[in-house]
């Protein structure tokens, strides 16, 4: 069965501080990997990583991909409270018509 | 501005009063879905359209229902809703055929006592 895992399911930390997200996949014929950000309303989009693209890095958050232990991480460095949200992982395939989604990591930046 | 429009934000029913939930995307894009999102379960999808008239389920399609009638609209329909139903949708769209992300609508709160 095709699932995305993604730890911690919470986080707590203060400004400044550098934080990782982790997120394990098992799907048939990967396509890409994405991630979200979603404060009170919809899902963002953050980062997508492929096969041929697998490190993204956009200001203070950076993305790996590793296709061969299956698993992605995303990185913030420098917090600030503006980053508290949850954080969603999801793996797109080639065979399916959706995405699979991890239950997200919900960050919590304190001043 | 590119995006896709819900209606409504927030919606309040009682069990067994049919409701239908909106969904327009201004992209051109081909897929549209219907996910639901609940505390420790994540993003389920309900049900996808590759395009227009071309429907199927997805994780948890029962007690829904769809139509796709023209590129643009996605209407999410629930004929007898019950309070397990109780959750926050999203409607998302994507471009197919390439590697290209969801968009998501800003979703709707829909409480079915």
């Amino acid at each position: 069965e095709d699932k995305v895992v993604q730890s911690p399911l919470s986080l707590v930390v203060h400004e400044g501080d550098t934080v990782t997200l982790n997120c394990s996949y098992e799907v048939t014929n990967f396509r890409s990997l994405l991630w979200y950000k979603q404060e009170k309303k919809a899902p963002t989009f953050l980062f997508m990583l492929t096969s041929s693209g697998i490190e993204k890095k956009s200001g203070r958050l950076s993305s790996i991909l590793d296709k061969k232990e299956l698993f992605s991480i995303l990185n913030i460095t420098a917090t600030q409270t503006g980053d508290s949200a949850i954080y969603l992982c999801a793996v797109d395939s080639f065979t399916g018509n959706q995405f699979y989604f991890g239950t997200g990591t919900s960050l919590t930046v304190i001043p | 501005e590119a995006q896709v429009t819900q209606n409504p934000r927030y919606l309040i029913t009682v069990t067994g009063k049919k409701l239908t939930v909106t969904c327009s995307q201004n992209m051109n894009h081909e897929y549209m879905s219907w996910y639901r999102q609940d505390p420790g379960l994540g993003l389920r999808q309900i049900y996808y359209s590759m395009n227009v008239e071309v429907t199927d389920k997805g994780d948890v399609p029962e007690g829904y229902k769809v139509s796709r009638k023209e590129k643009r609209n996605f209407p999410l329909i629930l004929e007898s809703p019950s309070p397990n139903q109780t959750s926050l949708y999203f409607c998302a769209s994507r471009q197919t055929g390439g590697y290209s992300p969801l968009h998501f609508g800003n979703g709707t709160r829909l409480t079915v006592t």
